[in-house]
């Protein structure tokens, strides 16, 4: 079992949707958790942490986190074009800020 | 403007030849990492160095080398390139000591192909 689960996508949704990227993690010891955006050609940047269970929201963009499920989901309101990427899912493994990725939803938003 | 940089974006090396992929950061972070990229596989990490001289495995350090022999620079080497390390390397950097920010500050990555 890989340690952080994505789906690959690509998810396409319309402009003004809301986007919802999922994600789980299997080490249950994990207490801190990430979204990193990536777009085509370029390195990943981090948009958004999340270290609580419940929701984060910063903007049009909210996290969840539920331990007990080891889930993990952001969403995106108002899709824009500009939000065209690929989401990356990042969970800290052991020491020393060690970030474990998941493979990466790409999402499509289209006008 | 803070910044982790690679020295080449793009390489391509003979099977069997020595590959050197440096990385320079200059934020002064303690913790320095190298990660490939490959499509539907995403970033996995390959070693990582939480001090000078100091050196972790990551998930797929098979075929790899690193070294650190100053703060600022984290190099990675291919001992004998082969042509399944054709791959997009990624080296990124973050602040030792806190474990909550997770904002590892990513290169521009180098392009390698091995043919």
């Amino acid at each position: 079992q890989k340690e952080v689960e994505q789906n690959s996508g690509p998810l396409s949704v319309p402009e003004g949707a809301i986007a919802s990227l999922n994600c789980t993690y299997s080490d249950r010891g994990s207490q801190s958790f990430f979204w990193y955006r990536q777009y085509s050609g370029k390195s990943p940047e981090l948009i958004m942490s999340i270290y609580s269970n419940g929701d984060k929201e910063d903007g049009r963009f909210t996290a969840q986190l539920n331990k007990a499920s080891q889930y993990v989901s952001l969403l995106i309101r108002d899709s824009q074009p500009s939000d065209s990427a690929t989401y990356l899912c990042a969970v800290v493994s052991g020491g020393y800020n060690k970030l474990i990725f998941g493979a990466g939803t790409r999402l499509a938003v289209h006008p | 403007d803070v910044k982790v940089t690679q020295s080449s974006r793009y390489l391509v090396k003979r099977t069997g030849e020595k590959v050197f992929l440096e990385c320079v950061q200059d934020m002064d972070h303690e913790n320095m990492f190298w990660y490939r990229q490959d499509p539907g596989l995403g970033l996995r990490l390959i070693y990582f160095s939480y001090d000078v001289k100091m050196k972790e495995k990551g998930d797929i350090p098979e075929g790899y080398s690193v070294s650190r022999e100053k703060k600022e620079r984290f190099s990675l080497i291919l001992e004998s390139a082969s042509t399944n390390q054709t791959s997009m390397y990624l080296c990124a950097s973050i602040r030792g000591g806190r474990r909550d920010t997770g904002e590892l500050f990513f290169g521009e990555g180098s392009r390698l192909t091995v043919l």
